[in-house]
C-alpha cells in the first residue's frame, strides 16, 4: 500500500505570496492532520480535517487555512507569505475508523517551503 | 507543552541495544505512549505504541512501567541508519493532535 504522499516536495516564494500544498493520504484513511516544523519551534500542529470538516485546530493565523476533499485528499494554505513561514511542511493520515478510537498517524516526506 | 521529558542525547554502538527513556509522570488512564523517530528533514516515522503491556513489533519494543509513569524503547540491534531523534508522545484520544517534544537524538557509530 502506498503511504502518505505530498506535493510539492520543495518550494520557493517571495514574501506576500501565497502557497498551496497537497497531500494524498493512505488508501482508505480519512484523517489528515498537518504540522509545521522549524528548528526553532520545532514541530507543531496545523490542523486536522476528518470527512471535509476541520475537526481540529492549532494556534496559528488566520493565514493557514486548509481542506478536504471528498476522497480525502488534502490541501493548506498559506497566504502572505511571511519568512517565518520557511518551515518543513508534514501531512499526516489515519483511519479515523471510529470516534474515540485511537488511530495512528502515518506522515508523509514533507514539502519544504522557502520565503524569500 | 508535550507531557513527557527525554534526555536530549544518547549514543550506541551499533550492533548493541539502544535503550531510550521517557518519562510521562502526568499521563491519563485512558492514554496511550507513542514512540516515532525522524531521520534528519524526513518525515517522523511511526514505531511502535503501548497502553500497559509491554509491546514488541518488527522494529522495537516498548516497556511501560507498571505504574505508567515511565517507559523506554529498545532497539534491540542498533544500526547506522538507526540514527535519529526519537520522540516519546503522549497520545490524548483520537481527533486531536501529537504534541511532539524536544526528543532525543540517538547516535549511531560504528
Amino acid at each position: 500500500k502506498a503511504g502518505v504522499t505530498q506535493t510539492p516536495r520543495y518550494l520557493i516564494k517571495t514574501r506576500g505570496q501565497q502557497v498551496t500544498l497537497s497531500c494524498s493520504p493512505i488508501s482508505g484513511h480519512r484523517s489528515v492532520s498537518w504540522y509545521q516544523q522549524t528548528p526553532g519551534q520545532g514541530l507543531q500542529f496545523l490542523f486536522e480535517y476528518f470527512s471535509e470538516t476541520q475537526r481540529n485546530k492549532g494556534n496559528f493565523p488566520g493565514r493557514f487555512s486548509g481542506r478536504q476533499f471528498s476522497n480525502s485528499r488534502s490541501e493548506m494554505n498559506v497566504s502572505t507569505l511571511e519568512l517565518g513561514d520557511s518551515a518543513l511542511y508534514l501531512c499526516a493520515s489515519s483511519l479515523a475508523v471510529a470516534p474515540g478510537g485511537y488511530d495512528t498517524q502515518y506522515f508523509g516526506p514533507g514539502t519544504r517551503l522557502t520565503v524569500l | 507543552d508535550a507531557k513527557t521529558t527525554q534526555p536530549p542525547s544518547m549514543d550506541c554502538a551499533e550492533g548493541r541495544a539502544a535503550n531510550l527513556p521517557c518519562n510521562h509522570s502526568t499521563i491519563s488512564g485512558n492514554e496511550y505512549v507513542y514512540w516515532y523517530r525522524q531521520i534528519h528533514s524526513q518525515g517522523p516515522q511511526y514505531i511502535i505504541h503501548g497502553l500497559k503491556n509491554n509491546e514488541t513489533n518488527e522494529m522495537a519494543s516498548l516497556i511501560i512501567t507498571e505504574d505508567r509513569k515511565s517507559s523506554t524503547l529498545i532497539l534491540p540491534h542498533a544500526t547506522l541508519r538507526d540514527t535519529a531523534v526519537y520522540y516519546c508522545i503522549v497520545r490524548p484520544p483520537a481527533g486531536t493532535a501529537l504534541i511532539f517534544g524536544k526528543g532525543t537524538t540517538l547516535s549511531v557509530s560504528s
